[in-house]
């Protein structure tokens, strides 16, 4: 029973572009949302979070979006930069249950972003 | 250290034989976490061990599979009598009891069951 779902396995973008990652979840009791980047033979990192009270979460270059009706969210890159080439991971928790959103988090199969340079 | 560490970074083991596997959070860091990862599938929740509490052990896939730490530091994730379904990379991360914002992994151990 996949809660999380990434639904892309692989996306490629031309440098410079937006590479927009998608991400659907089914438990209706999740309120807390957050995207990782991993790259190959290392743990994943911390990307950007987004509570349900918001829609829209901003941090540089990246940019959360949260459907809360679809339950559908999306990670925007942009510009996308060859460094931005890694695994990225979506991740639902319910700040209902635990404390802070970490104790136990729901991660989708991931979507490997490629940018052509 | 500055980081999480995990040891060793691959390990191959027989079917049925026992493995420990080890963790080493960020100094300071009172919230630890196991997860494993198997070939094409996401990140799945193992354990969750926060200060003095009691562990948050719903995750264990079965009775092979337990965890131990020692106060704030060290974790050990032990499997006995290796299946090779258990094959994975067992990742282990660190937080902050108040932090919102996601939490640091380590680089994970790679168990491959033979």
């Amino acid at each position: 029973d996949q809660q999380v779902k990434q639904n892309s396995p692989s996306l490629s973008v031309q440098e410079g572009r937006i590479s927009i990652l998608n991400c659907d979840y089914t438990n209706s009791m999740f309120d807390y949302f957050l995207w990782y980047k991993k790259y190959p033979a290392e743990g994943p990192t911390f990307l950007i979070s987004i509570s349900s009270i918001k829609d829209k979460n901003e941090d540089g270059r990246f940019t959360v979006f949260l459907n809360k009706s679809a339950k559908h969210l999306s990670l925007h890159i942009v510009p996308s930069q060859p460094g931005d080439s890694a695994v990225y991971f979506c991740a639902a928790s319910s700040l209902f249950i635990s404390n802070f959103g970490n104790e136990k988090l729901t991660f989708g199969t991931g979507t490997r972003l490629t940018i052509i340079p | 250290g500055a980081g999480v560490s995990q040891s060793p970074s691959n390990k191959v083991t027989e079917k049925g034989k026992d493995v420990e596997l080890r963790c080493d959070p960020i100094s300071g860091h009172t919230a630890l976490y196991w997860y494993r990862q198997r070939l094409g599938q996401g990140l799945e929740f193992l354990i969750y061990f926060q200060g003095n509490s009691a562990p948050d052990k719903s995750g264990l896939p079965s009775d092979r599979f337990s965890a131990e730490r020692t106060g704030e530091s060290v974790s050990t994730l032990t499997i006995q009598r290796t299946q090779q379904e258990d094959s994975a990379v067992y990742l282990c991360a660190s937080s902050l009891e108040a932090t919102a914002g996601g939490y640091t992994f380590g680089s994970g151990t790679r168990l491959t069951v033979v």
